[in-house]
């Protein structure tokens, strides 16, 4: 079974300090997603990659980088968190194949 | 990915057929049609897809007009466990040396009462 791996369940970050999300995928995949998950608005993808080094834009980038050093490590990064970034993420992995598995998510509050 | 639109929530009684619609006009020729289940707090996960015509498997069966411009999720006799949100995808996601940039919409929340 593929096992996408989200390195935290729950996390309290303090407004302006520098966030880390890990995702971690065993299946050897090529596409790599963020998405951020709030109430009322559905999934809504932050960046994605299609491979080693290389990232794109989602529809809401803006506070948010990404990095991808290894094919099956992608990470989401909030370079000064905000009260506004207290969502819950959602990591996704998908190969050659049609269906994208994701992790169990991370819930970050940021107060 | 074409632009996907389905009712924002649905209720149902136990043991019945559900039928959940989903618009995508600006379907392209190469899109094939997603549908993913998600549970509270859980990630979504892969129910179901298809290009035309009919898909069964043991979860659901999606029905494909012939124009293709909108699809239907039809979960047989549903449970008190199917509550959850599903998500309707329109797009090519194979890996055909592109990248694929896979967006959902918002979902219809099903809600299946005893």
């Amino acid at each position: 079974d593929v096992k996408v791996t989200q390195s935290s369940r729950y996390l309290v970050k303090r407004t302006g300090e520098k966030v880390f999300l890990e995702c971690v995928q065993d299946m050897d995949h090529e596409n790599m997603f963020w998405y951020r998950q709030d109430p009322g608005l559905g999934l809504r993808l932050i960046y994605f990659s299609y491979d080693v080094k290389m990232k794109e834009k989602g529809d809401i980038p803006e506070g948010y980088s990404v990095s991808r050093e290894k094919k099956e490590r992608f990470s989401l990064i909030l370079e000064s968190a905000s009260t506004n970034q207290t969502s819950m993420y959602l990591c996704a992995s998908m190969g050659s194949g049609t269906e994208a598995f994701f992790g169990q998510g991370t819930r970050l509050t940021v107060v | 990915l074409a632009k996907t639109t389905q009712p924002i929530s649905m209720d149902s009684y136990e043991g019945q057929e559900v039928n959940i619609t989903c618009s995508h006009n600006n379907i392209a020729t190469n899109d094939y049609i997603t549908w993913y289940q998600q549970f509270p707090s859980q990630g979504p996960r892969f129910i179901i897809q298809g290009y035309k015509t009919k898909v069964t498997n043991e979860v659901a069966s999606l029905f494909i007009p012939a124009d293709r411009k909108s699809s239907t999720l039809s979960l047989p006799r549903v449970s008190l466990s199917d509550t959850a949100v599903y998500y309707c995808l329109v797009g090519d996601m194979r890996n055909s040396g592109g990248y694929q940039k896979v967006t959902f919409g918002t979902g219809t929340k099903l809600q299946v009462i005893p």
